[in-house]
C-alpha cells in the first residue's frame, strides 16, 4: 500500500479557501484516494474519495494530479466547524473484497475568527 | 441514515482488569471494526469482522479480544488493561468493501 505523506498543520481564517496537501509517491494503479476528517471528540468522517482528475461533492474538492502522485483537498469558504485533523488515505479499491484503511497522524486544521 | 453507539464513554479501569468495550450499529453494515488512537496519533486496527461470529487480526491484536455475536454488534475485551495503553477506543462500521467507514464516539479508556 502507498505511503502518505501530509503537512503536520495548518492555519487559515474563517472564510479562507483551505488547500490541505497529500503527497501519494509510490501509488499502485489500482489504489484510490480517500479523504476523512475528525473533529475533537468524535470519529472519523468520509468526506471524499477519487482516482484521478477532479471530484467534487457536497463538502469539499479533491484535485488529483496527473501522475497521481498528489492529491489536493479544497475546502471552500471555512468556518470554525471546519477545525479537524484531515487524513489522507491511499488503498486498494477491490470489489467484493475487504479493503483495509490505514489512518496516519494527518493534518490538523486550526481555523480562527 | 444510521447512528453507531459505543458503550462506555468513559471507561476506568484497575492495572490487569479484564475490561469490555461495547459497540452496536444500526446501518445494518456487513463489516465492523475496532480502533484504538492515542493522543495525538493516527487510528490502529485492533479487530475486525466481515459477517457475524467473523474475527480478523488487524495491526495491534495483542492484549485484546473481541466478539461479534450478531450483525449489529462488535464487542472488544481489554484482556489485562496496562497503563500504556490508556487511549481512545473507536468502532466503525461499513459496508462490504470497508472503504467508506462510519464511526462512533469513541470509548476513553483510563488505566490507574
Amino acid at each position: 500500500l502507498a505511503k502518505t505523506t501530509q503537512p503536520p498543520s495548518m492555519e487559515a481564517y474563517e472564510g479562507q479557501e483551505v488547500n490541505v496537501s497529500c503527497s501519494h509517491t509510490n501509488i499502485a494503479t489500482s489504489e484510490y484516494i480517500y479523504w476523512y476528517r475528525q473533529v475533537p471528540h468524535q470519529g472519523p468522517q468520509f468526506i471524499i474519495q477519487g482516482y484521478k482528475d477532479y471530484v467534487v461533492n457536497e463538502v469539499a474538492s479533491l484535485f488529483i494530479s496527473a501522475d497521481r502522485k498528489l492529491s489536493t483537498l479544497s475546502l471552500p469558504w471555512v468556518s470554525l466547524r471546519d477545525a479537524a485533523v484531515y487524513y489522507c488515505i491511499v488503498t486498494l479499491m477491490l470489489s467484493g473484497s475487504f479493503n483495509k484503511l490505514t489512518f496516519g497522524a494527518g493534518t490538523r486544521l486550526a481555523v480562527c475568527p | 441514515g444510521g447512528i453507531i453507539t459505543q458503550t462506555p464513554k468513559f471507561l476506568i479501569g484497575q492495572e490487569g482488569q479484564k475490561l469490555t468495550l461495547k459497540c452496536q450499529q444500526n446501518f445494518n453494515h456487513d463489516t465492523m471494526y475496532w480502533y484504538r488512537q492515542d493522543s495525538g496519533k493516527g487510528l490502529r486496527l485492533i479487530y475486525y469482522s466481515i459477517t457475524e461470529n467473523d474475527l480478523q487480526k488487524g495491526d495491534l491484536s495483542e492484549g485484546y479480544d473481541a466478539s461479534r455475536e450478531k450483525k449489529s454488534s462488535f464487542s472488544l475485551t481489554v484482556t489485562s488493561a496496562q497503563k500504556n495503553e490508556m487511549a481512545v477506543f473507536l468502532c466503525a462500521s461499513s459496508t462490504g468493501t470497508g472503504v467508506e467507514q462510519y464511526f462512533g464516539p469513541g470509548t476513553r479508556l483510563t488505566v490507574l
